[in-house]
């Protein structure tokens, strides 16, 4: 069965620092990820899926079908990017599996 | 505006009192779904409809039922709601094959 896991519930971290947000995924189908973020008092939205390979407000995230993982990552935080971080992958029929989420604080 | 609609925003009540939460859609997406958000659980898929008159299970759908009569709207009905269905609720819709899911405010539902 397809899951999504994302083994940090809380991430903290100082603006300018990098910041790696991890997900693995185990599905037996070729896969199709995305990241959601929800932003406080903001609903829950697209971020970037991999299939577009683009970067979204400097955040990039690489599928690695070997190591299955599709980790977020931005080079230097900032104050705005304090967020609660969902990993998903796509299955059949548009349905998407989450994962647990990581909320992300990024300290002045 | 392009958007989501969930209603009740926030609702109180108690255990077997039947409820309804309604969702509304305006783009036209084939795709609805419902997902239940739970502290250290993250977002559980509950129904899902990929048209009108098709409805599935998620991974949670006990103790929920849903109906799609028409494209825009998906309501989530409690028959017999328990304390156990606590949760914050969000209903999302999409084109089929996007992966793009459009999520409403949420709605929290507090069952006594």
């Amino acid at each position: 069965a397809q899951r999504v896991t994302q083994p940090e519930k809380l991430l903290s971290v100082f603006k300018g620092a990098p910041v790696e947000l991890k997900c693995n995924y185990s599905y037996s189908g070729s896969p199709e990820l995305f990241w959601y973020v929800q932003y406080s008092r903001q609903r829950l939205q697209l971020l970037l899926r991999h299939i577009s390979r683009e970067s979204i407000k400097g955040f990039t995230a690489d599928l690695n079908k070997g190591e299955t993982s599709f980790h977020l990552k931005k080079p230097f935080a900032q104050e705005e990017d304090s967020a609660m971080y969902y990993c998903a992958l796509e299955t059949s029929g548009s349905r998407l599996t989450f994962g647990e989420g990581t909320q992300l604080t990024v300290n002045p | 505006e392009a958007q989501v609609t969930q209603n009740p925003r926030y609702l109180i009540t108690v255990t077997g009192k039947k409820l309804t939460v309604t969702c509304s859609q305006n783009m036209n997406h084939e795709y609805m779904s419902w997902y239940r958000q739970d502290p250290g659980l993250g977002l559980r898929q509950i129904y899902y409809s990929m048209n009108v008159e098709v409805t599935d299970k998620g991974d949670v759908p006990e103790g929920y039922k849903v109906s799609r009569k028409e494209k825009r709207n998906f309501p989530l009905i409690l028959e017999s709601p328990s304390p156990n269905q606590t949760s914050l609720y969000f209903c999302a819709s999409s084109f089929l094959a996007t992966g793009e899911l459009f999520f409403g405010e949420g709605s929290r539902l507090t069952v006594l």
